[in-house]
């Protein structure tokens, strides 16, 4: 079982949507959660972080972190063609490394 | 331009050869990491330096794999002897480094490479 899991998707929405994207952990010792956008032949581009239980916004993004339920969450409201992308989630122990531990990533497309 | 830059884009190489990528990190930022990226997958660490110190490295580095960040600053990963399992884009991404587990990691655009 992988530490991280994410429905690789694809999810097609229709421009204007609300876009859930999701992931589950099961090593209760993550501290740090993240998300990042990554575009076709692009590197990863960091779009929230998050360390607690709990929903942190910001524009059209909020992220939501349920540790008691190993489940993070980003919501997309208004979605844009522009947000085609696949969606990274990211975890970390934290401590001195502070390696991350991705998901495979979702992909989602906006339809105009 | 104050990302993370990295060099070249794209590599194509013969199954048996080396070679060598360049990373030059966010210019304040002391630590470096380097992921491997295949498709469909996320990246997976590999390794990281804080300054010019190599401190941790990934099951997955095998003895193929070695990196140096000589002065701190800029840092390469070479490959020996490519194989064509190593096909994957090869990410490096820094980060303050303060040592507070409260890193932020921020990605260059990557090295494609294509082993033939």
């Amino acid at each position: 079982q992988k530490e991280v899991e994410q429905d690789p998707g694809p999810l097609s929405v229709p421009e204007g949507a609300i876009v859930s994207l999701n992931c589950t952990y099961s090593n209760s010792a993550f501290q740090y959660f993240m998300w990042y956008r990554q575009y076709s032949r692009k590197g990863p581009e960091l779009l929230m972080y998050t360390y607690s239980s709990g929903n942190k916004e910001d524009g059209r993004f909020t992220a939501q972190v349920d540790k008691s339920s190993k489940y993070i969450s980003l919501f997309i409201r208004d979605s844009q063609p522009s947000d085609s992308a696949t969606y990274l989630c990211a975890m970390s122990y934290g401590g001195a490394t502070n390696k991350l531990i991705f998901g495979t990533g979702t992909l989602l497309a906006v339809q105009p | 331009d104050t990302g993370v830059s990295q060099d070249p884009r794209h590599k194509i190489t013969k199954r048996g050869q080396n070679v060598t990528f360049r990373c030059d990190p966010i210019s304040e930022h002391n630590r470096l990491y380097w992921y491997r990226q295949t498709l469909g997958q996320g990246p997976e660490f590999l390794t990281y330096f804080q300054n010019e110190a190599q401190l941790e490295k990934s099951r997955l580095l095998s003895d193929r794999f070695s990196a140096e960040r000589p002065k701190g600053s800029f840092s390469t990963l070479e490959i020996q002897r490519t194989e064509q399992g190593d096909s994957a884009m090869y990410l490096c991404a820094s980060s303050l480094g303060l040592d507070t587990g409260n890193e932020k990691l921020f990605f260059g655009s990557g090295t494609q490479l294509s082993v033939l």
